[in-house]
């Protein structure tokens, strides 16, 4: 059972546009999540968080928004840009616990 | 800022031999490091917690007498895959979080594992 969730397993957006990665979970014990970007035959870089007591975090193009009663989060990316296209991971954890969801490729188009 | 390393990023092996992989932090100490494999098209899946002065804590479903995990300082851990099958070909990342009160992890780059 995936306790975390992407269902889109990948997105195209146009350059400077608003690119949104959606991620759910099922754990209401989850107290922190995680956006990470992946390359292809790299490890995952570390993009932005958000813990539970917030709904909104925001670093520059990317903001991060959670609503605990849906058990969902998202990552906007405004405006997209080429770099941007990678594998997008959203992670939740509490205690020692680490769970990633599978993953969102997305395309940002020229 | 903080680097975690990793060492080969590349190795090819012989089935039935045993490939070391080690994860190192170059600018911080950690206490405790995480291994993970991703799979073709699948997320990343935590294998184990490499803990110092202890013993790992593997994950469900993960071998731990085949891949043997040794935190052997607050800077460097490995991981030995051990007999190794073709299957065990992936792609292995390790990371370690910032510090301990932190949950933000720093990852190695990986390394890519091929059994012939």
């Amino acid at each position: 059972d995936q306790q975390v969730k992407q269902n889109s397993p990948s997105l195209s957006v146009q350059e400077g546009r608003i690119s949104i990665l959606n991620c759910d979970y099922t754990n209401s014990m989850f107290d922190y999540f995680l956006w990470y970007k992946k390359y292809p035959a790299e490890g995952p870089t570390f993009l932005i968080s958000i813990s539970s007591i917030k709904d909104k975090n925001e670093d520059g193009r990317f903001t991060v928004f959670l609503n605990k009663s849906a058990k969902h989060l998202s990552l906007h990316i405004v405006p997209s840009q080429p770099g941007d296209s990678a594998v997008y991971f959203c992670a939740a954890s509490y205690g020692q616990n680490f769970v990633f969801g599978p993953g969102t490729r997305l395309s940002v188009l020229p | 800022g903080a680097v975690v390393s990793q060492h080969p990023s590349r190795v090819i092996c012989k089935s039935g031999t045993s490939v070391k992989i080690e994860c190192r932090s170059l600018d911080f100490q950690a206490t405790t490091m995480f291994w993970y494999r991703q799979f073709p098209k699948q997320s990343l899946m935590l294998m184990a917690t490499s803990n110092e002065g202890s013993k790992a804590t593997y994950e469900q479903g993960v071998e731990k007498d085949k891949f043997l995990i040794n935190h052997a300082s607050l800077t460097l851990s490995t991981l030995t895959v051990t007999s190794a099958h073709p299957e065990d070909s992936s792609f292995y990342i390790c990371s370690a979080p910032r510090d301990s009160y932190s949950y933000e992890q720093y990852f190695g780059p990986g390394t890519r594992l091929t059994v012939t």
